[in-house]
């Protein structure tokens, strides 16, 4: 199984909304990431997780909270986002972390409306 | 000055034409990723190499260290090929993980 699941595919929430994104990986690996995506622009780097702790935060506002419960799940808590925040919300896994690397392994994307 | 710079930034083909796409970078590297995302899609990783050249179907990525040059060919184009094509590294400053992406590539082939 080399699938990296999201749900849901799409979201609308109002602003003063609270909701969550879930990543899913089955592959064993130890390193997961969120990424943002905006039309037409390449992904730009959230969070990651390294064998379940926080090892980057790219300065993303608190209104982002991502979560690792264990080592196949990662999720991104949204609260009090604004309408800039739209964009397609991408999660990855990769073998490890570290100076080596590993190939990213990448979902389909959560695609986030913000009204 | 990007660190990853990736030319064309569109492409327009007809089917079966030899497509290249380039990708020059300005940092010390520990790899470099081609990767493909399709129109409202996911990104689905195509290669990941540090030196020479690698081969998957249609698609080849070769790489030049010393001169900080990567390529993605695609023989035979298909319609199916339609997507954005991304380089990004692995920077050794940064931590191997931190990946930089070019802008990407929009190739359009047309049957």
């Amino acid at each position: 199984d080399t699938e990296v699941t999201q749900t849901p595919k799409h979201l609308v929430m109002g602003m003063t909304n609270k909701k969550s994104l879930k990543c899913e990986q089955h592959m064993g690996h130890r390193a997961m990431y969120w990424y943002k995506q905006k039309a037409k622009k390449p992904p730009e780097l959230m969070f990651v997780y390294s064998y379940e702790k926080l090892s980057i935060n790219e300065s993303v506002p608190s209104r982002f909270s991502p979560e690792c419960p264990n080592s196949s799940l990662l999720n991104l808590h949204l609260h009090a986002l604004q309408p800039e925040d739209s964009a397609l919300y991408l999660c990855a896994s990769s073998q490890g972390t570290g100076g080596f690397p590993y190939e990213q392994y990448f979902g389909p994307g959560t695609r986030l409306t913000v009204t | 000055k990007n660190e990853v710079e990736q030319s064309p930034q569109n492409l327009t083909a007809q089917e079966g034409e030899f497509i290249t796409i380039n990708c020059s970078y300005s940092v010390g590297i520990s790899a470099l990723h081609w990767l493909q995302q399709h129109p409202g899609g996911g990104i689905v990783s195509l290669f990941m190499l540090s030196s020479g050249k690698k081969k998957h179907g249609r698609l080849i990525a070769t790489i030049n260290i010393q001169e900080k040059h990567s390529s993605l060919h695609i023989t035979a184009s298909h319609p199916r090929d339609s997507a954005v094509y991304i380089c990004a590294v692995s920077p050794l400053i940064q931590g191997a993980q931190k990946l930089v992406f070019g802008q990407g590539t929009r190739l359009t082939i047309n049957p």
